[in-house]
């Protein structure tokens, strides 16, 4: 089956850890993103990555890291500089940037 | 950032009802406008993608128009059925160049309950 898979489903971790949420999409799929959700508001960027070893900030990327070493893989870590990172986290792909995105289920990260 | 909103925030219809509701988007340098549907505890799917002004797209029972001369788009469901329940996104793609390309930039979302 072709999809994308983002896990764990849900994540606890304490405050001032590093914590990494994994991303793989099956779709051969060029672009990435992560989106962060908060109650209330709509999808929030964090970051992107149109092609393989590239990657751009998307809107709210203070406190996160991502690399894209493989076109399958796209991990982002939360650090300890992420000042409220309690929240939903999805990623997803596209064939292009500017294409339709296909979205993984989430995960959701709560810091204790 | 860019501003695109969505209303009513929610709505309550009974199944049989139709139902629309809208996005507003910022018309400058307009590329494309996504409508994805997002039911609970599942992911975000793509419904449409659309890019031309007075495009209208349909799917089913769910059709959509664009206006990109005075940034809007309609959502529009036909006999609303319960299993239409979710949460409905709308998303605005620019191409101002630079570093705002292929950014897609969400509205909060309706939330869409259909009572049987």
């Amino acid at each position: 089956d072709g999809g994308i898979t983002q896990s764990p489903k849900y994540l606890f971790r304490k405050e001032g850890q590093n914590v990494t949420l994994s991303c793989e999409q099956n779709l051969n799929h060029d672009a990435m993103y992560w989106y962060r959700q908060d109650p209330g508001q709509g999808l929030r960027l964090i970051y992107y990555s149109q092609i393989v070893n590239d990657f751009q900030k998307g809107d709210i990327a203070e406190g996160y890291s991502v690399s894209r070493e493989k076109k399958e893989s796209f991990p982002l870590t939360v650090t300890s500089a992420q000042k409220n990172p309690t929240a939903f986290y999805l990623c997803a792909s596209s064939i292009a940037l500017t294409d339709t995105q296909y979205f993984g289920p989430g995960t959701r990260l709560t810091v204790l | 950032i860019l501003n695109v909103e969505q209303s009513p925030q929610s709505l309550h219809v009974q199944e049989g009802d139709s139902t629309n509701f809208t996005c507003s988007f910022p018309s400058s340098n307009f590329y494309a406008l996504h409508w994805y549907r997002w039911e609970t505890a599942k992911s975000p799917e793509a419904l449409f993608v659309m890019t031309l002004n007075g495009d209208e797209k349909k799917k089913g029972r769910i059709s959509a128009t664009l206006n990109t001369k005075e940034g809007y788009s309609y959502l529009y469901i036909k006999g609303s059925q319960p299993e239409d329940s979710a949460t409905y996104l709308c998303a605005s793609l620019v191409d101002a160049g630079g570093t705002s390309y292929g950014k897609l930039t969400f509205g909060q979302g309706t939330i869409l309950t259909v009572h049987p």
